[in-house]
């Protein structure tokens, strides 16, 4: 069964400074791998997406993620977090077959001023 | 760019009534998914539709039912609500199936049962 685990449920940061979501999945076979982001009360906006081309992939708002399958990870980056990014960011894996989604618990980013 | 559009985006029941919940996809998505987020849980995968016909169903209780629609919308039913129903549902949609295919989210529609 296909899963993705996110290794933070909270995580803050200064503005100006790098944001690192952390991300693992597991899955049997080439996955196919999202980053959503969602802020209070509204639904769910896609960031990036990941599905076997160029293993680093450039999202909206300046985040982007590598998928480096030796370590079955897929974090997300951004160099310079802005206060508009605090938000609950889940990490998604498309399951083989149904396609349904399989979510992460999510991240919740807090960005201090 | 149009967007997924749910109705209502807040709707409030009690113990045991129905509820109906709508879903407009994107134009020419002819794939829908319909989630349960729980306050503070991560989104839960119920049912999806594909052309019409159900494509994969989730932790979908009996009470609820869904079906999709000749222009491709979608209805979420729900009967006996119970408490624990309270929950923001998300509708998404995609074109076609297909892992490389991303879902595109609705707003959602906050269910409140008293």
């Amino acid at each position: 069964a296909q899963s993705v685990t996110q290794l933070d449920s909270h995580v803050s940061v200064s503005e100006g400074t790098p944001v690192l979501l952390r991300c693992n999945y597991s899955s049997s076979y080439s996955p196919s791998l999202f980053w959503y982001v969602q802020h209070p009360n509204k639904g769910l906006q896609l960031l990036l997406k990941y599905t076997s081309a160029a293993t680093l992939v450039k999202g909206i708002n300046g985040f982007e993620a590598e998928f480096k399958k030796s370590e079955t990870s897929f974090h997300l980056t951004k160099p310079s977090a802005h206060m508009s990014d605090a938000a609950e960011y889940f990490c998604v894996v498309s399951e083989s077959g149904t396609y349904k989604y399989i979510f992460g618990t999510g991240t919740r980013l807090k960005v201090l001023a | 760019a149009a967007g997924v559009i749910q109705s209502p985006r807040h709707l409030i029941k009690e113990k045991r009534e129905t509820a109906t919940l709508k879903c407009y996809p994107i134009p020419r998505h002819d794939t829908v998914y319909w989630y349960q987020q729980g306050p503070g849980q991560d989104p839960q995968f119920l049912i999806s539709f594909y052309e019409k016909m159900q494509s994969d169903k989730g932790s979908i209780p009996d009470r609820f039912s869904a079906q999709q629609f000749s222009d491709y919308h979608s209805e979420l039913n729900m009967s006996s609500l119970e408490l624990g129903d309270s929950a923001l549902y998300f509708c998404a949609s995609s074109l076609g199936l297909g892992g490389n295919q991303p879902q595109h989210f609705g707003d959602g529609t906050r269910l409140s049962i008293l």
